[in-house]
């Protein structure tokens, strides 16, 4: 039970921003949102993590919602190599395995 | 640095045989974790390690998969009597501290298992 909800498929054009949805209303108060890619023929590679407030990196942006039922994604200009599986996981205080649903496989296009 | 290396990265079995999958984690490394990958599939957890000590092998299908990591370091997944259903890519992550929630798992490039 991934215990989260994405699309399954987005596409994007080259340099222009994109938001990746995940819905996980059933989120206990001591869940951390974890966001994972895996780019074509390679392993997971992080990206991201919160738990209530915004967060960002130099790889991206993870906006929480005020009720932490859904979060999203934000890769502010994407690339063609920012095509990949993205995972949004949702992982209980002190859980130490990963469990991964389908992902939002994202195109993006020159 | 060195990042989480498996080998072999590729291994072809006959049905019936016993196989042994290697995964050596980013040096002082305390959790690693193994997971098994199908086609078009999302990695599904197997088993995990803090130090040598298995932690959770909840994920495990059945008693012909096991995995050890005797001195905290490299960890072996066995699979004995191998079936076709086995093919698939078993990744293995590692993090630096106890807890994936609030740390990040660096996953390897994976063996590609193939049943004949």
């Amino acid at each position: 039970d991934a215990k989260t909800t994405q699309p399954n498929s987005m596409e994007s054009n080259e340099e222009e921003p994109v938001h990746l949805p995940c819905n996980h209303s059933t989120i206990s108060g001591t869940d951390y949102i974890h966001w994972y890619r895996q780019l074509p023929s390679q392993g997971p590679e992080y990206v991201i993590h919160g738990l209530t407030s915004n967060v960002n990196n130099r790889m991206a942006s993870l906006a929480i919602a005020e009720d932490r039922k859904s979060s999203t994604l934000i890769l502010h200009r994407a690339t063609l190599r920012d095509a990949a599986v993205y995972y949004c996981i949702r992982i209980s205080y002190n859980t130490d395995k990963l469990i991964f649903g389908t992902g939002t496989r994202l195109q993006v296009f020159p | 640095g060195a990042g989480v290396s498996q080998s072999p990265r590729y291994k072809v079995t006959k049905r019936g045989q016993d196989v042994a999958l290697r995964c050596d984690p980013i040096s002082g490394h305390v959790s690693l974790y193994w997971y098994r990958q199908a086609l078009g599939q999302g990695p599904e957890f197997l088993t995990y390690f803090n130090y040598e000590a298995q932690q959770d092998k909840s994920g495990l299908p059945n008693d012909r998969f096991s995995a050890e990591r005797p001195e905290g370091s490299i960890s072996t997944l066995t699979i004995q009597r191998t079936e076709q259903r086995d093919s698939a890519m078993y990744r293995c992550a590692s993090s630096l501290v106890v807890g994936t929630s609030t740390d990040t798992q660096y996953f390897g490039p994976g063996t590609r298992l193939t049943v004949l």
